[in-house]
């Protein structure tokens, strides 16, 4: 049980477009979501907290209007990069939390995101 | 401001050559510590979530130990798949995690 899942798993596109990650919860209802970017032998630097049905919550320095984030049913939130340029290419990771069980976050497995 | 430090950064073993993961933190108001393992290109994979000073938790080769100021994850006698990055991390009351930079553990067959 207690499944993420992400797509895609890598994708490459070019500076100026706009690329879409989706994060789904496979087995449980996910009332909050979160997103992370991990860059190489650093650590997971947390982006955005999502709650279901309503606004993202920003960590400060990430932008909003960049990185559009869309929480619309329990099993799925997705992360919009917006006109991308090389310094966004990172790795993206998603977790989910089921209501009222706040230790237990579940991650997915990650996308490779590569701005050329 | 939370902080976590795991050490060391890497660590290389020989096959059942047991040895110690550290993690310390400054947070005030410690809700959770938890460890995750992260393979390469992976998400983290949950392994333990300790609540309070003293509290021991164990899974297979691994045990993680909890004090006020820091967590240790021991590794018993560890296997080639045992390699991977271990990251820890503090949550306060806000239940949103920090963590570590993580150490990456290599244990040579």
């Amino acid at each position: 049980g207690a499944v993420v899942s992400q797509h895609p798993s890598w994708v490459i596109c070019k500076s100026g477009t706009s690329v879409k990650i989706e994060c789904r919860s496979l087995d449980f209802q996910a009332t909050t979501m979160f997103w992370y970017r991990q860059f190489p032998k650093q650590s997971l630097m947390l982006m955005a907290t999502s709650n279901e049905g309503s606004k993202a919550t920003y960590e400060q320095g990430v932008e909003k209007d960049k990185f559009l984030i869309n929480h619309a049913s329990l099993t799925l939130s997705t992360l919009t990069v917006t006109s991308a340029h090389p310094e966004d290419s990172s790795f993206y990771i998603c977790s989910a939390r089921e209501d009222g069980r706040f230790w237990e976050q579940y991650f997915g497995p990650g996308t490779r995101l590569t701005v050329t | 401001e939370d902080q976590v430090t795991q050490s060391p950064e890497a660590l290389r073993l020989q096959e059942g050559e047991s040895s110690s993961l550290n993690c310390s933190y400054t947070v005030s108001g410690l809700r959770g510590l938890f460890w995750y393992r992260q393979d390469p290109g992976k998400g983290p994979e949950f392994l333990f979530t300790l609540y309070s000073a003293g509290e021991e938790k164990e899974k297979e080769r691994l045990k993680a130990t909890l004090t006020k100021k820091e967590s240790f994850l021991h590794i018993t006698a560890p296997k080639p798949e045992d390699s991977a990055t271990y990251l820890c991390a503090v949550c306060r009351g806000s239940y949103i995690p920090t963590f570590g930079r993580g150490t990456s553990l290599i244990v040579h067959p």
